[in-house]
């Protein structure tokens, strides 16, 4: 059975620009959620997707944005990158919502803001 | 507000000996508790929870301790291996407002040394 997958690992990007990142979850698997993870602040909760629906968000801007299509897959955006938008973006997937010691994370997407 | 704090960036253990990883939180609501491991270049994986029902959870060689009177939760690792060097994060998790809300440290970075 294939793993999480994240698609690109890594992206450099400057200030101001806008970036997509993509998640697919495990096959049969209908929650996505998102997270950021930097030094220091270890991993924050972005939101989390079940059925195309956002069930829960996070703190964050609404910069940040997602969205999930009807084979599950996941995408975030993130519109005018700023410099401590600079992170690790993992995607999660799970069975279903909640089910956070059912979660199987990807590998992640590099992000770094120039 | 970090309401899930990790004080210690790191910690150094003997191979063989017992690795204590250590957790505290701010939040009452919180009612359930996971402990998650990262390689490098790797997403997190699941690793060991419990519930606020109970005081101790035990998996193998990982045990995980809850004092909710302390607000406190701790891994125990024995005995310690090589493999187990990795980041270790913990989570809470609680129901606020209708909606599931996970809460994760920043990480302790765990070197097992031969």
């Amino acid at each position: 059975k294939a793993g999480v997958t994240q698609t690109p690992r890594y992206l450099i990007k400057t200030r101001g620009q806008q970036v997509t990142l993509s998640c697919s979850p495990i096959s049969g698997h209908r929650s996505v959620s998102w997270y950021q993870q930097t030094p220091g602040q270890g991993l924050q909760f972005l939101f989390e997707y079940f059925s195309e629906t956002q069930r829960n968000k996070g703190n964050f801007p609404g910069r940040f944005s997602g969205r999930q299509f009807s084979n599950s897959r996941s995408e975030m955006n993130v519109s005018t990158l700023e410099l401590g938008d600079s992170a690790l973006y993992l995607c999660a997937s799970s069975l279903n919502v909640f089910s956070y010691n059912e979660q199987f994370f990807g590998p992640g997407t590099r992000l770094t803001v120039l | 507000d970090q309401q899930v704090k990790q004080n210690s960036p790191s910690l150094s253990v003997q191979e063989g000996r017992i690795s204590i990883l250590n957790c505290d939180y701010t939040n009452s609501m919180f009612d359930y508790f996971l402990w998650y491991k990262k390689y490098p270049a790797e997403g997190p994986t699941f690793l060991i929870s419990i519930s606020s029902i109970k005081d101790k959870n035990e998996d193998g060689r990982f045990t995980v301790f809850l004092n909710k009177s302390a607000k406190h939760l701790s891994l125990h690792i024995v005995p310690s291996q090589p493999g187990d060097s990795a980041v270790y994060f913990c989570a809470a998790s609680a129901i606020v407002q209708g909606a599931q809300k996970l809460v994760f440290g920043q990480g302790t970075r765990l070197t097992i040394n031969p």
